[in-house]
């Protein structure tokens, strides 16, 4: 059975600090992928970063970065010089096909990222 | 574009009494459909999923079931609640193709209390 792991439950950062969230898989299939989500106080879930198995290379998006380690099966994400506005709880997860087409995304229990002035 | 939306935004029901959720998509033909619950802890489970009008797969047996009736509407449903249906329920639709890699796009929600 998949497994997704976020170890931290709740991190506080000062605005600008960077900060790294956390995050651990558990897969028998060699071929997956991986998925980063925030869900900020209004409830819809957004759509962040999609990482395939074969794909090592870290990838930077403005201010948001990914170091995926097939080695140590963990998919960090990094916010650097955050924002007031990132606070959120950030979710990653990992795909699973399903017989017949589509997907399940099985999800983490989430990061409570506040970022405060 | 895409969009997608849900309705209503927040219930609150009884014990015993029926439940309808609505998911329609816009601006594409035949996505994946998915509903998930995101209880209290923040886990998000998935319920059902289709990939295409009358196809439904449960994914947790449970007092829910869901129904597509066209290509882009997806409804979840409860004949009796339970108090233990409460929670936030998520729609959520991806591009149609299998293979595990699709990102899936998700609504509002429907944030649901059941007394």
């Amino acid at each position: 059975a998949q497994k997704v792991t976020q170890a931290q439950t709740e991190i506080s950062v000062v605005e600008k600090e960077d900060v790294t969230l956390d995050c651990v898989y558990e897969t028998r299939d060699t071929t997956y992928y991986l998925f980063w989500y925030k869900q900020p106080p209004s409830g819809e879930l957004v759509f962040l970063i999609r990482r395939n198995s074969f794909d090592e290379q870290n990838e930077i998006s403005g201010r948001y970065s990914w170091n995926f380690q097939k080695s140590t099966s963990s998919f960090n994400f990094t916010i650097t010089a955050s924002q007031v506005v990132d606070s959120a709880v950030y979710f990653c997860a990992l795909s699973e096909a399903r017989p017949g087409g589509g997907n399940k995304l099985t999800f983490g229990t989430g990061t409570q990222l506040k970022v405060e002035l | 574009s895409q969009t997608i939306h849900q309705w209503p935004a927040t219930l609150v029901q009884p014990v015993g009494s029926p439940l309808s959720l609505e998911c329609t998509v816009e601006g594409t033909s035949n996505p994946n459909l998915y509903w998930y619950r995101q209880a209290a802890g923040r886990g998000l489970q998935l319920l059902f999923y289709s990939v295409g009008i009358g196809q439904i797969s449960s994914e947790v047996p449970q007092n829910l079931s869901a129904s597509r009736p066209q290509d882009r509407q997806f409804i979840l449903s409860s004949k009796k609640l339970l108090l233990s249906d409460s929670g936030f329920y998520l729609c959520a639709w991806s591009f149609p193709s299998g293979g595990g890699y699709n990102e899936q796009f998700f609504g509002p929600g429907t944030r649901l209390t059941v007394l």
